[in-house]
């Protein structure tokens, strides 16, 4: 079980630059999610997904959009990279919203800059 | 807005003394709570979470947890930290929103840096 991958580890992208993130999970979790971390702010939800098929908006959606493809991937994608945008951003997945079982399970975190 | 707190934004111990960090929420309904471990350069791990029952939680490396509903509180605790402790502790709070979906929020994190 390699858990929530993710990928790209890094990237460097230029103020208005598009690009996409990719999560995978291999756990047959219904729940997805797109976090960012920035210091001294902890993380804050983007979007997330409750099961395949829909999205929902975060605390923070602005400047982003996502898809989820299928059961096991959902993607975050930057359609024109901002500065702000800077930050760790993480994806996390469970095995559902509603249940008692609440536990996420996170990737490894791309570290994305735009200058 | 609910929120979740932790005041201690970084806090440095020796090795071997007793860990308290604080974690406190603003939501008066039904909650979940988690305190979730970043070590230098890994993702986050679960620590240890409370759902119901006993207010009192173990969870993993020696760590617990005490939930006092009075006080909207969720304090972790280690009676003895490890240089291996050093790390990003996050609290988080599952929260039954009003669409009938629980949303997680994350407080803004404590460094711990245990110096040996």
């Amino acid at each position: 079980n390699a858990g929530v991958t993710q990928t790209p580890k890094f990237q460097v992208l230029k103020t208005g630059q598009s690009m996409t993130l990719q999560c995978a999970q291999d756990m047959n979790h219904n729940s997805m999610y797109w976090y960012r971390q920035d210091p001294g702010m902890g993380l804050r939800l983007i979007y997330y997904s409750a099961s395949e098929g829909t999205t929902d908006k975060g605390e923070v959606p602005n400047g982003y959009n996502v898809s989820r493809l299928n059961k096991r991937e959902f993607s975050l994608r930057l359609e024109s990279a901002a500065p702000s945008q800077t930050s760790v951003y993480f994806c996390a997945s469970s095995e559902a919203l509603l249940r008692d079982s609440y536990e996420q399970y996170f990737g490894p975190g791309t570290r994305l800059t735009v200058t | 807005a609910q929120s979740v707190s932790q005041h201690n934004h970084h806090v440095i111990l020796s090795e071997a003394a007793s860990l308290e960090l604080g974690c406190n929420y603003s939501y008066g309904g039904t909650v979940n709570l988690f305190w979730y471990v970043q070590y230098p350069g890994q993702h986050l791990q679960l620590l240890l979470k409370y759902f119901s029952g006993d207010p009192l939680v173990k969870g993993i490396k020696g760590f617990e947890a005490e939930f006092i509903k009075s006080k909207f509180s969720f304090n972790l605790r280690k009676p003895s930290v490890q240089w291996s402790d050093t790390a990003e502790y996050f609290c988080a709070v599952s929260l039954l929103m009003d669409t009938g979906r629980r949303a997680l929020t994350f407080g803004s994190g404590t460094r711990l840096q245990v110096q040996p």
